[in-house]
C-alpha cells in the first residue's frame, strides 16, 4: 500500500528550466512534508520541509506548493543546474507519534542537461 | 564531522548467512533509524530507537533484529539472511525525533 504517490518516476529538464515534481497522499493524518535529495552512492539529505499550515515555502530556487484539500504538494526548482541532477523523494509524516515516522514516495530521478 | 557512518558499505551474503550492519554517529543524536531502500518502493523504516537501550519496531521488521547498547550506535542484525533482504541499507539519526534526520551512506547487502 503506497500511502505517498510520486511522479513523475524520471524527469529531463534544460538548464535553467523549471523541474516540478508531484506527490499526493491518503492519510489525513500526515502534518509533515519533506523533500529529500540522494545523489548517487549517498544517503538522502533534507533539503526543504513543509507542514500544513502554510501552502508554500521557498528556500533559495527550491519551493515547496502545498494543497492540503486536495492532498497534494510539489516541489518545484527554479532555473535548474547540472548540479541538482539527483534523485528527490517527498515522504510524509504525522507528527503524533512522537517522532518523524516518515513515509515515503517512490523517487523522481532529475536530470539537467547542460 | 563524519556524522553518521555505515560500516560495511558492500556486502555479499550466501542465503541462511548471518550478519551485522553497524550505524555509528558522532552528533549525540538521541534517535536512530534504519531504512532500507528497494527499486521503485522509496525508503521503508525497519527499526528505531528513541534512546540507548530502545529500540521499537518500523513499518518492515520482519527477519531483522537491532540493538541499541550505545547512544551511538545502532545495530541491524540478519539472523538467516534471504535473497528479498537484498537491498540498500541507510541508518539516520535526529537530535530529537522532531529534528530532521540525517542519513549515512548506506550499505549495499547482496544476498545470493
Amino acid at each position: 500500500q503506497q500511502q505517498v504517490k510520486q511522479s513523475p518516476q524520471s524527469l529531463i529538464v534544460q538548464k535553467g528550466g523549471i523541474s516540478i515534481i508531484n506527490c499526493a497522499y491518503e492519510n489525513t493524518a500526515f502534518d509533515y512534508f519533506p523533500w529529500y535529495q540522494q545523489f548517487p552512492g549517498k544517503g538522502p539529505a533534507l533539503l526543504i520541509a513543509i507542514r500544513p499550515d502554510v501552502s508554500e515555502k521557498k528556500e533559495g530556487r527550491f519551493t515547496i506548493s502545498f494543497n492540503k484539500s486536495a492532498k497534494q504538494f510539489s516541489l518545484h526548482i527554479m532555473d535548474s543546474q547540472p548540479g541538482d541532477s539527483a534523485t528527490y523523494f517527498c515522504a510524509a509524516s504525522p507528527l503524533n507519534t512522537g517522532f518523524q515516522k516518515l513515509v515515503f514516495g517512490t523517487g523522481t530521478r532529475l536530470l539537467v542537461s547542460p | 564531522n563524519a556524522g553518521v557512518t555505515q560500516t560495511p558499505k558492500f556486502r555479499v551474503l550466501k542465503t541462511g548467512q548471518s550478519m551485522t550492519l553497524l550505524c555509528a554517529q558522532d552528533m549525540n543524536h538521541e534517535y536512530m533509524y534504519w531504512y532500507r531502500q528497494d527499486p521503485g518502493m522509496g525508503l521503508r523504516l525497519i527499526h528505531y530507537s528513541v534512546g540507548e537501550g530502545t529500540t521499537a519496531k518500523g513499518e518492515v521488521p520482519d527477519g531483522y533484529n537491532v540493538s541499541r547498547l550505545k547512544k551511538q550506535n545502532f545495530l541491524l542484525g540478519l539472523e538467516s539472511a534471504a535473497p528479498s533482504q537484498t537491498s540498500v541499507y541507510f541508518c539516520a539519526s535526529s537530535w530529537t525525533g522532531f529534528q530532521p534526520q540525517h542519513f549515512g551512506d548506506g550499505t549495499r547487502l547482496s544476498i545470493l
